[in-house]
């Protein structure tokens, strides 16, 4: 059974432009989660995406965005990037059911310069 | 305010003995409770949980504690082995059917052998 896949691995951008990260699940699981680990502030949830709604969103600003499709499919978009969004930004993916269990993608590392 | 706190960032122990994680949670609302292992370059991969109905889980040599009324779980690992070494989080839910996880800053655990 494959696992969650993120692309890119890494990207570099520069401060104002926009970036779109993307998360294929693993198949099966209708819930995809994203985080962002940043040294300073560890590992942070962004938002939560079920069966194409979203479910929960953390406290992020609204130029971090997302969207889930029919396939469970998600991307998670950032826009006018600054400085500070540098991270790694994972997914992950669950059944939605009980049980909890987040499965995790190797992520996604942005640098923004 | 970091509702789920590892005040250790570090802990070093010698093959073979116990290795022990500390998280402590101030949100009372929570009532799930999961470990994850995190290696460099890696996404977290699951441990092990607790529901708050319940006082311990069990899995190999992974156990997991908790103390409700002190807010205070702990990860047990039994013996330790070099291979273990890596970065531990804790995290914490309302509820085990969510993406929404919590996670504490986790604990960097060296294993010497």
């Amino acid at each position: 059974k494959a696992g969650v896949t993120q692309t890119p691995r890494y990207l570099i951008k520069t401060r104002g432009q926009q970036v779109t990260l993307s998360c294929s699940p693993i198949s099966g699981h209708r819930s995809v989660s994203w985080y962002q680990q940043t040294p300073g502030q560890g590992l942070q949830f962004l938002f939560e995406y079920f069966s194409e709604t979203q479910r929960n969103k953390g406290n992020f600003p609204g130029r971090f965005s997302g969207r889930q499709f029919s396939n469970s499919r998600s991307e998670m978009n950032v826009s006018t990037l600054e400085l500070g969004d540098s991270a790694l930004y994972l997914c992950a993916s669950s059944q939605g059911a009980l049980g909890g269990e987040l499965f995790f993608g190797e992520g996604s590392r942005l640098t923004v310069l | 305010d970091q509702q789920v706190k590892q005040n250790s960032p570090s802990l070093s122990v010698q093959e073979g003995r116990i290795s022990i994680l500390n998280c402590d949670y101030t949100n009372s609302m929570f009532d799930y409770f999961l470990w994850y292992k995190k290696y460099p370059a890696e996404g977290p991969t699951f441990l092990i949980s607790i529901s708050s109905i319940k006082d311990k889980n069990e899995d190999g040599r992974f156990t997991v504690f908790l103390n409700k009324s002190a807010k205070h779980l702990s990860l047990h690992i039994v013996p330790s082995q070099p291979g273990d070494s890596a970065v531990y989080f804790c995290a914490a839910s309302s509820g085990s059917n969510t993406g929404k996880l919590i996670f504490g800053q986790g604990t960097t655990l060296q294993v010497k052998p």
